[in-house]
């Protein structure tokens, strides 16, 4: 059973426009959200993150929404470039024995067209 | 920069052989990690390691076990490789008490045959 769920396998947006990732979550025990971004044949790299006790975190271009009641939240590129284009994972830690686990989505592909 | 490195980048391997997966990090973290990446399934934690000779299993440590002997090292096995191991390997790291950003190396991707 998925505890983090990115429901849009892909995601296609002008460039200039807003795209918008969403994922959802279902263990209420998660402390902190995180977004990573993964160009092809590279690791997964850290793009932003929110604290469960916020409900939004900005930087730069990119900003994090956090519902708690829904479990629920969104990640906006504003505006999108090109260089965007990359599989974006959302991920989720809860603090387990010994430290935190971080449990992943199956990731979004992001597509921006020029 | 943190610095987590894979020993290969392509492995090819033979159902039922022994695959030692190899990962180095230069940041004297505490904490390293085996995922793997498969399409539609996402990144899916196989074993951790909260310390030296200390490991956990994650969701998915079915075929697999690790070893820990040294902080910078942490080495994902397959004792006997299947087809259904086919997949992206990503290990990462992260310091115990320092944010919970994981950093990744580059990814190993397994063929097994």
């Amino acid at each position: 059973d998925q505890q983090v769920k990115q429901n849009s396998p892909s995601l296609s947006v002008q460039e200039g426009r807003i795209s918008i990732l969403n994922c959802d979550y279902t263990n209420s025990m998660f402390d902190y959200f995180l977004w990573y971004k993964k160009y092809p044949a590279e690791g997964p790299t850290f793009l932003i993150s929110i604290s469960s006790i916020k409900d939004k975190n900005e930087d730069g271009r990119f900003t994090v929404f956090l519902n708690k009641s829904a479990k629920h939240l969104s990640l906006h590129i504003v505006p999108s470039q090109p260089g965007d284009s990359a599989v974006y994972f959302c991920a989720a830690s809860a603090l387990g024995t010994g430290g935190f686990k971080t449990i992943f989505g199956a990731g979004t592909r992001l597509f921006v067209k020029a | 920069d943190v610095k987590v490195t894979q020993s290969s980048r392509y492995l090819v391997k033979r159902t039922g052989e022994k695959v030692f997966l190899e990962c180095v990090q230069d940041m004297d973290h505490e904490n390293m990690f085996w995922y793997r990446q498969d399409p539609g399934l996402g990144l899916r934690l196989i074993y951790f390691s909260y310390d030296v000779k200390m490991k956990e299993k994650g969701d998915i440590p079915e075929g697999y076990s690790v070893s820990r002997e040294k902080k910078e090292r942490f080495s994902l096995i397959l004792e006997s490789a299947s087809t259904n191991q086919t997949s992206m390997y990503l290990c990462a790291s992260r310091p115990r008490l320092k944010g919970l950003e994981l950093f990744f190396g580059s990814g190993t991707q397994l063929s097994v045959l």
